[in-house]
């Protein structure tokens, strides 16, 4: 079946250091991909997506590419903040619009 | 425009009692999930709806959870009996053109 794997956490960076969260997929198709993250106590909230290979999604600084031939969607900021510390999971979408997650990764910037 | 909404928040249940969550969708998505997260884990799919109509359960443990739909709006899923396997957040989420929106969760602590 399909399956998404992230880098393990925690990931602990300071202040303006450059982040960069691994995630590879294995699907059948190209099925849509997505970043979401979830603050403490909080739900799950959309971060960005991209629909097709070479797609780049934004949103708040952070960004990333969906790479078809490395089945890679890597997550990527260029200066972190204390206020981006959190989980973030990264997502497939199956045929039927059902998400399949991997087990996310716990960001901690220190300031 | 108003998010998902879940009620309760948190729940506290002692093993082999009963319990229910209550979701609301955004208005106007006609799709609604909900998903479990235990700690640690991403969220995984429990059932799926269209309208009120079931798309996908099947990874809902039909001996013990149950999830309604009635009127095409509002959701509920009930647990019933609970074991301590069960302890972990519930989403619920809805859609608009392939995106998926969560609510904040209903967190369950069996004891």
């Amino acid at each position: 079946g399909n399956s998404v794997t992230q880098m393990e956490g925690p990931v602990t960076l300071s202040e303006e250091a450059f982040l960069t969260i691994n995630c590879t997929y294995t699907a059948t198709g190209y099925p849509s991909l997505f970043w979401y993250v979830q603050y403490p106590g909080e739900g799950l909230q959309l971060l960005l997506k991209a629909t097709k290979a070479d797609d780049k999604g934004s949103n708040k600084g952070f960004e990333a590419t969906y790479r078809k031939e490395t089945t890679s969607f890597h997550l990527e900021k260029g200066s972190v903040q204390v206020s981006d510390s959190a989980v973030y999971f990264c997502a497939l979408q199956e045929y039927g619009n059902k998400l399949v997650f991997g087990a996310g990764t716990i960001l901690r910037v220190k300031s | 425009e108003a998010g998902v909404a879940q009620s309760p928040r948190y729940k506290i249940i002692e093993k082999r009692q009963s319990v229910a969550f209550w979701c609301n969708p955004i208005s106007g998505h006609a799709t609604l999930y909900w998903y479990q997260q235990i700690l640690g884990q991403g969220p995984k799919l429990l059932i799926q709806f269209q309208n009120n109509g079931v798309v996908d359960d099947s990874q809902l443990p039909k001996d013990r959870f149950s999830a309604e739909r009635l009127k095409g709006v509002d959701s509920t899923l009930k647990i019933q009996p609970a074991k301590l396997e069960d302890s972990a957040v519930y989403l619920c989420a809805s859609s608009f053109r392939g995106t998926q929106y969560f609510g904040p969760g209903t967190r369950l602590l069996v004891l």
